[in-house]
């Protein structure tokens, strides 16, 4: 059965510095895996879609990268800003067709 | 292109009572998923559907149901309400088959049972 961690649950940062949020999967037969961003009380935003077959992607201040053998994924975001505070979910498709499973979520907080 | 709508945004209801929440895909998505999230258990996924079918389903009382139309809308039907069914619920879409599933969230509904 396949399960999503995310530590540590909150991280507070001063502004500017680069950081790592982590992801980590039991199960490495996955199909994709997916990074959100949620800021409170709102739905959540697409940030990267890495597919399987790929190591990393690419969006302005974010990298996200994965590792299946190792059941991990990381979100790197550089020069962080007040704005980026918001809590972070990634999320992994076992299968083309099943359902998506969520950890629990990275709760960020950029201090100016 | 517009995102993924859902109504009403807030919701006030009374235990025993039932709910009907409503979600719009984004155009030319087949796929819709609903989840629901609360402080305590996260997000919880409930049901995912595809032209009109039911193709996965989460562990949730059968008091929770949804549906699919033609044109891709769909809703979900929570019957008598509890107290512990208050929370955010998110629908997503997908353009199954095509950009690798890659799903986009709606702004979600926020159900307070009283």
């Amino acid at each position: 059965k396949q399960e999503v961690t995310q530590i540590p649950a909150a991280l507070s940062v001063p502004e500017g510095e680069n950081l790592v949020l982590n992801c980590s999967f039991t199960d490495s037969a996955i199909y994709n895996l997916q990074w959100f961003r949620q800021d409170p009380g709102k739905g959540l935003t697409s940030l990267l879609l890495i597919q399987s077959s790929q190591r990393e992607q690419t969006s302005g201040r974010l990298n996200a990268s994965l590792d299946k053998s190792s059941g991990r994924s990381t979100l790197y975001i550089a020069a962080s800003q007040p704005g980026d505070s918001a809590t972070y979910l990634c999320a992994v498709r076992p299968g083309s067709a099943s359902k998506i499973i969520f950890g629990s979520g990275t709760r960020l907080s950029i201090r100016p | 292109k517009a995102g993924v709508t859902q109504t009403p945004r807030y919701l006030i209801k009374t235990r025993g009572q039932q709910v009907t929440l409503s979600c719009s895909p984004i155009s030319g998505h087949r796929s819709v998923s609903w989840y629901q999230q609360t402080p305590g258990q996260g997000l919880q996924f409930l049901f995912e559907y595809f032209s009109e079918t039911q193709r996965n389903k989460g562990n949730f009382p059968g008091r929770f149901s949804g549906r699919q139309f033609s044109n891709s809308r769909s809703e979900m039907n929570v019957s008598t309400l509890e107290l512990g069914d208050s929370a955010l619920y998110l629908c997503a879409s997908s353009p199954y088959g095509q950009g690798g599933y890659e799903q986009y969230f709606g702004p979600g509904t926020r159900l307070t049972v009283t």
